[in-house]
């Protein structure tokens, strides 16, 4: 089975600075997807950015970018210049073969003005 | 587009009560997945469908918990009778539209129960 960890259960980061999540996987698969999905306390799960475990190449969104390193199983998720709005519950996810979606523990950012 | 509704937001009630949860997935997407967040932690997949036929349910509770998918749009989900351990946040995805991977997931606001 597959297993996500997120090792920092809390960070935080001054307002316009750069913060980095950690998020570690353990699966047998080679091809798979990973996926960061933000959570502010309204509840709602928003998509921030996805990698496909055959790209070699890091997905970036605006602000947004993952250092994926496939050999390590590693992906992790930099927000550069960090606004307010990104203070949330930031969730890692895996996506294999089996089509369900298996989310890390949380990593909670606040973000200080 | 409209996104994943849900309703209702909040629930309270009784141990031992029914309650049911409704989920509209957005236009097109043929799956639909109920999952259960319980405090402090991500979500976990109850049940899967694809169209109106149930994929995966191996983690769903059937003693007690009981779900469809008719017409293969809306979804219900039903707990009967609940525990004081289903207090939770209950959350409906939606995927597989044109020029989406099955694997992303657009996430409804969610139901948050609370059993007394």
């Amino acid at each position: 089975a597959q297993t996500v960890t997120q090792s920092q259960p809390e960070m935080s980061v001054q307002e316009a600075e750069t913060v980095t999540l950690s998020c570690t996987y353990d699966t047998s698969e080679s091809d798979y997807y990973l996926f960061w999905y933000k959570q502010p306390p309204s509840r709602q799960m928003i998509l921030v950015i996805r990698q496909e475990a055959y790209k070699q190449q890091n997905a970036t969104e605006n602000r947004f970018s993952v250092n994926f390193q496939k050999a390590a199983k590693s992906f992790s998720l930099k927000i550069s210049d960090s606004q307010l709005g990104d203070a949330a519950m930031y969730f890692c996810a895996y996506g294999g073969s089996n089509y369900k979606l298996t989310f890390g523990k949380g990593t909670l950012l606040t973000v200080n003005p | 587009e409209a996104g994943v509704v849900q309703s209702p937001r909040y629930k309270i009630i009784e141990k031992k009560q029914p309650v049911a949860f409704w989920c509209n997935p957005i236009s097109g997407h043929n799956t639909l997945y109920w999952y259960r967040q319980n405090l402090g932690q991500g979500p976990e997949l109850l049940i899967r469908y694809e169209n109106e036929e149930a994929v995966d349910d191996s983690q769903l509770p059937k003693d007690r918990f009981s779900a469809e998918r008719l017409k293969g749009v809306d979804s219900t989900l039903k707990i009967q009778p609940a525990e004081l351990g289903d207090s939770a946040v209950y959350l409906c995805a939606s995927s597989g539209g044109t020029g989406q991977g099955i694997n992303e997931q657009y996430f409804g606001p969610g139901t948050r129960l609370t059993v007394t």
